[in-house]
């Protein structure tokens, strides 16, 4: 049962626009969440990280929400660039990282 | 600090063999965990390993098996290897239980090819 879920599998944006990336969980005991971004063949690299007890973190040009009424997330990347085109997953930490199955983004220069 | 290694980084094997990944986590991490992924299916949960002990295992077959030592190092087996296995397995180390609001760190990961 896929505990973490991304239904967009891919997403195109033009660059300098924002990119928005969502993430629905359904365990509402999750308490952290974290997003990585992941290049062809390499491992996916921590990108961002937030708390269940904020709605709000912000690193740069990236910001991750927390909705946790609803049980969901999302990734703003403000301003877009090329380089930001990679596969994002979202994560949950409960007894173990519990992994979205990614969103292909993709900047158009 | 030395990140997450995995070898090898490329493997090709054929169907009926086994094969053996390793993993050494970043130093002081004690939480070893794997996964395999495969086009479209995201990062498929395998097992996780903490002080030499299995804590927690997805819904694999009995022929993914692994282990830690007390070095936290890891490996995983892959058994009677079928072409559906070829994938990227990667490896992520965290600091493991207790130490809350942690990340995960993955390895490059190691692509298996079964032909």
């Amino acid at each position: 049962d896929q505990q973490v879920k991304q239904n967009s599998p891919s997403l195109s944006v033009q660059e300098g626009r924002i990119s928005i990336l969502n993430c629905d969980y359904t365990n509402s005991m999750f308490d952290y969440f974290l997003w990585y971004k992941k290049y062809p063949a390499e491992g996916p690299t921590f990108l961002i990280s937030i708390s269940s007890i904020k709605d709000k973190n912000e690193d740069g040009r990236f910001t991750v929400f927390l909705n946790k009424s609803a049980k969901h997330l999302s990734l703003h990347i403000v301003p877009s660039q090329p380089g930001d085109s990679a596969v994002y997953f979202c994560a949950a930490s409960g007894n173990q990282f519990y992994f979205g199955t990614g969103t292909s983004l993709t900047v158009i220069p | 600090k030395a990140g997450v290694t995995q070898t090898p980084r490329y493997l090709i094997k054929t169907r009926g063999q086994q094969v053996t990944l390793s993993c050494s986590p970043i130093s002081g991490h004690r939480s070893v965990s794997w996964y395999q992924q495969t086009p479209g299916q995201g990062l498929q949960f395998l097992f996780e390993y903490f002080s030499e002990t299995q804590r927690n295992k997805g819904n694999f077959p009995g022929r993914f098996s692994g282990r830690q030592f007390s070095n936290s190092r890891s490996e995983m087996n892959v058994s009677t290897l079928e072409l559906g296995d070829s994938a990227l397995y990667l490896c992520a180390s965290s600091l493991g239980r207790g130490a809350a609001n942690t990340e995960a760190f993955f390895g490059q990961g190691t692509r298996l090819t079964v032909v």
